[in-house]
């Protein structure tokens, strides 16, 4: 139980196009959901808090004109970064919160901008 | 602002060897604390911890938590190479966030 999917799990792009990154809980229906980034050798960065039929939370210094969050159900969560600039490249991980603190992570989606 | 400090930042034994991993917190309206192993990708879950002095056990791994002393312990007995990852300490306080530490590298050799 408590399985959490991202689609894509690579993604490769131009600069300035925008790449879209689902998040699902396959099993369970989580009204929060969280969206991180990691860069190489470095710990998880909370980028946004996403609860279901609201606007997301976003962290200081995240631009939320850039990283746009949709949480249009109690499965799915998106995350489009807009108008990709090779700065933007990372490792981005969904997860999605079943109970009080208990995270489940997504697999992550690696991109890479060119 | 709420902090999240583990040690060592990375490590190396042998197969056999027992391990503890520490992570210490700082922060607000702490509620709980979570070790989580990371390999190539995303985390997956191991313990989470929000009573001090309770043991917590999955096979090899136990865990414990010291709120007194705002610390826990990630155990590792007899490591496997299997066991190579990093390991992340976070710390969930005030809202529903999660605070990570910077992981600590275990490697173990053959």
């Amino acid at each position: 139980g408590a399985v959490v999917s991202q689609h894509p799990s690579r993604v490769i792009c131009k600069s300035g196009t925008s790449v879209k990154i689902e998040c699902r809980s396959l099993d369970f229906q989580a009204t929060t959901m969280f969206w991180y980034r990691q860069f190489p050798k470095q710990s998880l960065m909370l980028m946004a808090t996403s609860n279901e039929g609201s606007k997301a939370t976003y962290e200081q210094g995240v631009e939320k004109d850039k990283f746009l969050i949709n949480h249009a159900s109690l499965t799915l969560s998106t995350l489009t970064v807009t108008s990709a600039h090779p700065e933007d490249s990372s490792f981005y991980i969904c997860s999605a919160e079943l109970g009080t603190d208990t995270q489940y992570f997504g697999p992550g989606t690696r991109l890479t901008v060119l | 602002e709420d902090k999240v400090v583990q040690s060592p930042l990375s490590l190396v034994v042998h197969e056999g060897d027992t391990v503890t991993l520490n992570c210490s917190y700082e922060v607000t309206n702490f509620r709980s604390l979570l070790w989580y192993k990371q390999e190539k990708k995303a985390p997956t879950f191991l313990f989470m911890l929000t009573s001090s002095g309770i043991e917590k056990k999955s096979g090899r791994l136990s865990s414990i938590l010291d709120k007194k002393e705002l610390f826990s312990i990630l155990n590792i007995t007899a490591t496997q190479t299997g066991d190579s990852a990093v390991y992340l300490c976070a710390a969930g306080a005030g809202s529903y966030q999660l605070t990570f530490g910077k992981g600590t590298k275990l490697s173990v050799i053959p």
